[in-house]
Formats: structure tokens, C-alpha cells, sequence
């Protein structure tokens, strides 16, 4: 398996409230994504990150905000929680662009009340 | 014009059936089309991959077809096992795109 791990993994919290996500990679890995994960709607691209500080948006980035100082950690915060943002949250790493396959983590459940 | 087109959203069959799942997209610059196999829990984690330069590829009881003609491509699962309950994702990109387009998902449900 390839070596990233999320935490926390399981999450509550209450609307309003700040929250942090994150991912830790092993691999040295450029490209960094996360995604959330809702019934219905499959995997939406929240943000990614093609090197160290150096960030974009996916398709449902607003409400999120994402940070990458070293190689091997991509954060992501919730500024202000809504129940909207209720999902599993998913990080993935790549060696590179495009047809290159992706790693996923275990997921990180969050519920906002 | 990114998005890829994922049916049905869930699928019961019989054990020893096949399974098939289809994707459809709109890109014709897309040229990787992997499926990603995700159990409940989990990580999606990757199945198979294929690229336009073949109409379909074979990796022991899982198989790729892939028009290119039609946009379409899909995923047959032979002889399946309760083993192989799942949720599978399409996807597809483009060599220089930064990201994956994931198809909705399809929940299999391989009964005994």
C-alpha cells in the first residue's frame, strides 16, 4: 500500500467551528489531491497541489482552503464548518499528471452538527 | 465537456454472472481511462487502466472494452464473486491534465 495516512479519521464537530484535515505521504510524491466523497455524486476534486506551495482549485472549492509547506503534507481547512460539508474526505497522491494512477487514503469521516 | 457519464449507480448479480458497467464521455482528448475499485471503509484503489491505442485489455477476470468511436468504454466483471462487492469509479484523463474526472460510481452487489 502506498504510504499515506489521513487524520483524524473520524471527526465531529459543530457548525461554525474551524476545522483542519490532513494528509501525510511517504512517498515523495509531486501531485497531492483531496476529494470528497457523498452518495450520488461519486469523487469531486476540492483542491490539489502540483509541489510545495503551489496549490489550485478542483470543482467544489468553495468553503475549502488548502496548504502545503513540505512535500509530504497537504492540509485541509474548513474555514467555518457547515452541515453542507458533512462527507468522507479522501486525500490521494501521484507520481505525476494526467495517466498516472492515483493512491488514495483510508478516508477521514467528518459530520458537522 | 470533462464530465464522464457512469451507469447504472447499482447492480445486482448472481454469482458466476457477469457484471458490466459502462462510462461515456464528451473529451476526445482524454487517453487514460482507468477503474478504481473501492470497498466500504476504504480507499478507492486502482483496478485496471486502458489506453485508446487498444480496444480492450484483460486482467484475469476483469476486462476493459473501450470504443473510441462511440466515447465509450466498459468494465465486465466475469464470473463474479461476492468477493468483487464493491463500489467501482470510471475515470478518465488526458497526458498534461493535472487531475482524474471520476465517473458517479456504481455499487455491485454479487449475491451468494
Amino acid at each position: 500500500d502506498a504510504g499515506i495516512t489521513q487524520s483524524p479519521r473520524h471527526k465531529v464537530t459543530e457548525t461554525g467551528t474551524p476545522v483542519t484535515l490532513r494528509c501525510h505521504q511517504t512517498e515523495n510524491h509531486r501531485y497531492m489531491y483531496w476529494y470528497r466523497q457523498d452518495p450520488g455524486h461519486g469523487l469531486r476534486l476540492i483542491h490539489y497541489s502540483y509541489g510545495v506551495k503551489d496549490t489550485d482549485k478542483g470543482e467544489v472549492s468553495d468553503g475549502y482552503s488548502v496548504s502545503r509547506s513540505k512535500t509530504e503534507d497537504f492540509l485541509l481547512t474548513l474555514e467555518s464548518a457547515t452541515s453542507s460539508q458533512t462527507s468522507v474526505y479522501f486525500c490521494a497522491i501521484s507520481e505525476d499528471r494526467g495517466s498516472y494512477e492515483q493512491y488514495f487514503g483510508p478516508g477521514t469521516r467528518l459530520t458537522v452538527t | 465537456q470533462q464530465q464522464v457519464k457512469q451507469s447504472p449507480q447499482s447492480l445486482i448479480v448472481q454469482k458466476g454472472g457477469i457484471s458490466i458497467i459502462n462510462c461515456a464521455y464528451e473529451n476526445t482528448a482524454f487517453d487514460y481511462f482507468p477503474w478504481y475499485q473501492q470497498f466500504p471503509g476504504k480507499g478507492p484503489a486502482l483496478l485496471i487502466a486502458i489506453r485508446p491505442d487498444v480496444s480492450e485489455k484483460k486482467e484475469g477476470r476483469f476486462t476493459i472494452s473501450f470504443n473510441k468511436s462511440a466515447k465509450q468504454f466498459s468494465l465486465h466483471i466475469m464470473d463474479s464473486q461476492p468477493g468483487d462487492s464493491a463500489t467501482y469509479f470510471c475515470a478518465a484523463s488526458f497526458t498534461g491534465f493535472q487531475k482524474l474526472v471520476f465517473g458517479t460510481g456504481t455499487r455491485l452487489l454479487v449475491s451468494p
